[in-house]
């Protein structure tokens, strides 16, 4: 079953514009991660926030986490449309002795000019 | 570097058919995962190898066999395909280990296989 819940599924915004996609997970975590899929293409990793980690920031992305609340938020600012590309969260659980994480279902993202 | 490679990026089945996707990794790392994709379902597990010589079952396997070859190969062998098995499949790596407990993973190019 899919641990992140990715929303919206979909978004249409303007270049300049930001951009906020939010993520809901079920179980405890050791840490969230973002990735982003262009059309036909491999995913490629954006970010890691850790468990105990609020915030992080990376260029013109912002990751924040709530454990409490079992949520993620990814804001790019001052999108471009190279940006265009759909965008998954991905929870690697607590516990086990190997690394599987588990993607939501994604938000596809458009920038226009 | 490469990273991480697969073949074939597309592949065409009948009904019954076998067929092994291989995919390789250049990066040393330990673990190596295989997906699947359809639409608006994001990814699913099918089976991952923590290490060189360990093989586990993930989320969807029914269907699927795996090796790992060695612990830069990890291929996927489908017996006898079924519509059902149309997607696009991506493998993946990473260096995860107990002690870092750092696990980004490193995608391939996916390939797309059609089971008419």
């Amino acid at each position: 079953s899919q641990q992140g819940e990715e929303d919206p599924q979909a978004l249409s915004i303007q270049e300049g514009e930001n951009a906020t996609m939010n993520c809901s997970y079920k179980t405890s975590i050791n840490n969230l991660q973002w990735y982003r899929q262009n059309s036909g293409r491999g995913l490629v990793h954006l970010i890691l926030i850790r468990s105990n980690e609020r915030e992080k920031h990376s260029g013109r992305l912002r990751v924040t986490l709530d454990t409490s609340k079992k949520s993620s938020s990814l804001l790019i600012t001052a999108s471009r449309a190279a940006d265009t590309a759909s965008y998954f969260c991905a929870t690697d659980a607590k516990g086990g002795t190997a690394s599987k994480l588990t993607f939501g279902t994604g938000t596809r993202l458009q920038v226009t000019l | 570097n490469a990273g991480v490679t697969q073949t074939p990026k597309f592949q065409v089945l009948k009904t019954g058919q076998s067929m092994t996707l291989q995919c390789a990794q250049d990066m040393n790392h330990n673990s190596m995962y295989w997906y699947r994709q359809d639409p608006g379902m994001g990814l699913r597990l099918i089976y991952y190898s923590a290490s060189e010589g360990t093989t586990d079952k993930g989320e969807v396997p029914n269907g699927y066999n795996v090796s790992r070859l060695n612990k830069r190969e990890f291929s996927l062998r489908l017996e006898s395909a079924a519509p059902s098995q149309t997607s696009v499949y991506f493998c993946a790596s990473t260096p995860w280990s107990l002690a870092e407990l750092t696990d980004t993973q490193y995608f391939g190019p996916g390939t797309r296989l059609t089971v008419l």
